[in-house]
């Protein structure tokens, strides 16, 4: 069982679209991350949340905006996407700030 | 958090003991050292982490010198699995789950 998936793998769209990347943790974690990891390979957290409530925001454009239902789940949406949002997009969750699991990546490339 | 410095890359022989070196001078006393690493295409992976005692699992062991401004993780027999990029972090154990990622050390294992 995959403990944290996300889909879809990978995303090719138009600039100005709108698009989301869904994140699913099965290990009972409370905190949920969104990072991106540029060309450059620069890992850069981006959200968290804990139990549903935003707790980081590392001063990301208000395009994007993550939603979590419930705790198992983070969802990431993106507005008008520019060519400068192509990047891999990783999630990850963890319990008392113990080890990170992370996903297996999300590679969104804007054209 | 406390800035490291790592080397930007190592080569290491198939079989033998791959030892990856982290600065981290200025680390606070509740500053925990957790080391990550990502393969290629992958989301990172979580290794081990430390707060002074050396500390070992079936992935690593981790030497943190007596006054925590270095450390060790040590892969005693490297395989060409190993190959990644190896995170050395410095971070408290409670501050709402923010890990910073530097640029690593890529390791290259060679047959």
């Amino acid at each position: 069982d995959t403990a944290v998936s996300q889909t879809p793998k990978y995303l090719v769209t138009q600039m100005g679209n709108d698009k989301s990347i869904k994140c699913e943790q099965n290990l009972g974690h409370d905190t949920m991350y969104w990072y991106k990891q540029d060309s450059k390979k620069f890992l850069k957290i981006m959200f968290s949340y804990n139990n549903k409530e935003l707790i980081i925001n590392e001063t990301v454009p208000n395009r994007f905006s993550p939603k979590s239902p419930d705790k198992a789940h983070l969802n990431l949406h993106i507005n008008s996407l520019e060519l400068g949002d192509s990047a891999v997009y990783f999630c990850a969750s963890s319990q008392e700030n113990r080890a990170y699991t992370f996903g297996s990546g999300t590679r969104l490339t804007v054209v | 958090d406390a800035k490291t410095t790592q080397p930007p890359s190592m080569d290491c022989a198939e079989g033998r003991a791959a030892n990856l070196p982290c600065n981290h001078s200025t680390i606070s006393g509740n500053e925990y050292v957790y080391w990550y690493r990502q393969i290629h295409s992958q989301g990172p992976q979580y290794i081990i982490h430390g707060l002074k005692n050396n500390e070992t699992n079936e992935m690593a062991s981790l030497i943190i010198t007596e006054d925590r401004k270095s450390s060790t993780l040590i892969l005693p027999h490297a395989t060409l699995r190993d190959t990644a990029v190896y995170y050395c972090i410095a971070a408290l154990y409670n501050q709402g789950g923010k890990l910073i990622f530097g640029q690593g050390t890529e390791l290259s294992v060679k047959p």
